[in-house]
């Protein structure tokens, strides 16, 4: 248990329907991520927040929109998925000092695996 | 742009034995260093970091920096089948983000 939880743990969807993933924090974090991990693949940066802010987006399609409503929460909705889009999304934090000290560690939760129909 | 290289493996070592893995990576700004260990189907969990040149050592595991060279490496003492897993090297340089190899699978044979 590493103090990031995500929810659901497993998703079916069709490519009309729309859902969201949910990742918390309880680690007292002020960063948040968003990794997709395909089948063989790096772990792909998705989104990155800090102090609720979004500082990173790396090209990501529109069909995923990520939501951060506070530093403990991230959300990160999903519509009109296409089959590609089937993997592990990891979710992430850390805490990043102002102090620029870069000796932070970054935390996974346990994922969400996605299968898009 | 920044890439983070790993041998792909499989590694496949015999129990009782010694794992080497190796990273390189291309930014000379890097500064923080992880190892992270990902059980198939699991989310990766944090094994290592490492921030200045030389050996650190915690339990079976120690990684091994050198900057100038650019490579990190993490030595696993007396395998275990259970040390079977994935490993990732993450990069982190100042006020980036954190920046993954693609893994090593690592099989000790029992």
């Amino acid at each position: 248990e590493t103090g990031v939880t995500q929810t659901p743990r497993h998703l079916v969807m069709g490519m009309t329907n729309k859902k969201s993933l949910k990742c918390e924090q309880h680690l007292g974090h002020n960063a948040m991520y968003w990794y997709k991990q395909s089948a063989k693949k790096p772990l792909e940066l998705m989104f990155v927040y800090s102090l609720e802010e979004r500082v990173e987006n790396n090209s990501v399609p529109s069909r995923f929109s990520p939501e951060c409503p506070n530093s403990s929460h991230l959300f990160l909705h999903l519509h009109t998925l296409q089959p590609e889009d089937s993997a592990l999304y990891l979710c992430a934090s850390s805490q990043d000092l102002s102090s620029g000290e870069y000796q932070e560690t970054q935390y996974f939760g346990p994922g969400t695996r996605l299968l898009v129909l | 742009q920044k890439e983070v290289e790993q041998n792909s493996g499989p590694l496949s070592v015999p129990e009782g034995a010694i794992a080497s893995l190796n990273c390189t990576y291309s930014d000379r700004g890097s500064q923080s260093f992880f190892w992270y260990r990902q059980y198939s189907g699991k989310s990766p969990e944090l094994i290592m970091s490492i921030y200045s040149n030389g050996d650190k050592e915690d339990g079976r595991f120690t990684a091994q920096l050198n900057k100038a060279s650019q490579y990190v490496s993490l030595l696993i003492r007396d395998s275990q089948p259970s040390d079977s897993a994935t490993y990732l090297c993450a990069v982190r340089s100042y006020g980036q983000n954190f920046v993954f190899g693609p893994g090593t699978r690592l099989s000790v044979l029992p």
